[in-house]
Formats: structure tokens, sequence, C-alpha cells
């Protein structure tokens, strides 16, 4: 069984386009991020989601906007794609503080 | 200020010796964590070791093992017997008090390379 899972894991799409990114965690956690790792392998959060309310928004673009329908899932839409949008995102979740578990991340491709 | 510093960029490691890859933090919060993450090719974050900074002694968890020494604020990674798979790239990564949102501040990672 698969504990954090996204989809799609591959997304290559063109300037300008909208784009959802989803993720689904079946662990029962109550929090949920959204991880950004770019071209040189650093990885930085973008977002939490404690039980579908956000509790960390960390400097990014108005583009990009999570949506948590419930606790075990949290979307990531962005719009109006950009070249350095390219990344590969990751969905985490955790219950304990000394716990974060990733997903297989969603290598996107802005060309 | 970096938060999480990673020195070492890559390191090549002989089969079935121990390695030790360094991490050191930075933070004024009493209470906070610790977390090393692998990265192989294919590109999954796999969790492998977790040290609170009140855990009175340090992590381990199979052939990992986090050497931690909270006065020199470091957290370094020691993985035991090398093995082929354990070529990867290695994150160190940090999380600060409740007000910080258990947010993960990661370095800038540690490839690793085990020859045979």
């Amino acid at each position: 069984d698969t504990a954090v899972s996204q989809t799609p894991k591959y997304l290559v799409t063109q300037m300008g386009n909208d784009k959802s990114i989803k993720c689904e965690q079946n662990l029962g956690h109550d929090t949920m991020y959204w991880y950004k790792q770019d071209s040189k392998k650093f990885l930085k959060i973008m977002f939490s989601y404690n039980n579908k309310e956000l509790i960390i928004n960390e400097t990014v673009p108005n583009r990009f906007s999570p949506k948590s329908p419930d606790k075990a899932h949290l979307n990531l839409h962005i719009n109006s794609l950009e070249l350095g949008d390219s990344a590969v995102y990751f969905c985490a979740s955790s219950q304990t503080l000394r716990e974060q578990y990733f997903g297989p991340g969603t290598r996107l491709t802005v060309t | 200020a970096q938060k999480i510093t990673q020195t070492q960029p890559g390191m090549f490691v002989q089969e079935k010796e121990a390695v030790t890859l360094d991490c050191t933090y930075d933070t004024s919060d009493p209470s906070y964590g610790l977390f090393w993450y692998k990265q192989p090719s294919s590109g999954e974050m796999i969790f492998l070791i977790y040290q609170g900074s009140y855990d009175q002694q340090n992590a381990t968890e199979g052939r990992y093992s986090l050497n931690f020494q909270k006065a020199r604020k470091s957290a370094n990674l020691v993985i035991s017997a090398s093995q082929l798979g354990d070529s990867a790239m290695y994150f160190c990564a940090m999380r600060e008090g409740r007000e910080y949102g258990n947010k993960l501040v990661f370095g800038a990672g540690t490839i690793l390379r085990v020859k045979s």
C-alpha cells in the first residue's frame, strides 16, 4: 500500500498553462505539506496544512494555490506556468513531530 | 544564515565499510528535531532516522545511526557496513518549534557513492 501518493508522476506543459498536482495519504495523518526541489536538488517548503487549515505559506507566488478538500488530500494548483516553475514537487505528511513521509514526487517540466 | 550545513558535496566509501555524513545546524530554539533522508537516483525521498533535541540517546535504525552532539550543533549520519544500494543523495533536515509549523529546512545534500 502506498502511504503518500501523487499524480501525475511526470507533467510536461507549456508556459502560460494551468495545471494541478494531486496528493493523497492513507496514513491518517493530520498535517500535509508541499515541498519544491529545484534543479540543484535544493528542497524548500511551500505550504503546510493541518486538518484542512493552511498553517504555512512560505512566500510562494500567488499563482500557486493549495487546496485541501479533506485531511487525506492536498492538491496543488499552478496558474500561468513559467519556465522557473520546472522542478520536482513533493507532497509529505506527518502526525507527530518525529516523522515526515514524502510522496514519490511529481516532475514538472515547463517548455 | 544557513540553518543546515552539509559540507561534503560528495563522498566515496568502499563496500562494507562505515561512512559518516556530516551535518551541522543552527537554531536558538530549544525544541527541535533533526531528520535524515535518502534520495536514490529514482528520485523518491526515503525517511531514514530522526533525533529530537531532548532525546537522551542517539537515534539508531538498523545500519543507520545518528551521532548527535548538541553542544557542537552537529547531527552526523553514520552508515555501517555500506552496501552498493546505499549510493544516493543524503539530506539532513531540521524541524524547529511548533510555531514554525513543523516545516523541514533542508541542507544541500551529500552524494554518496559506494564502490565495490
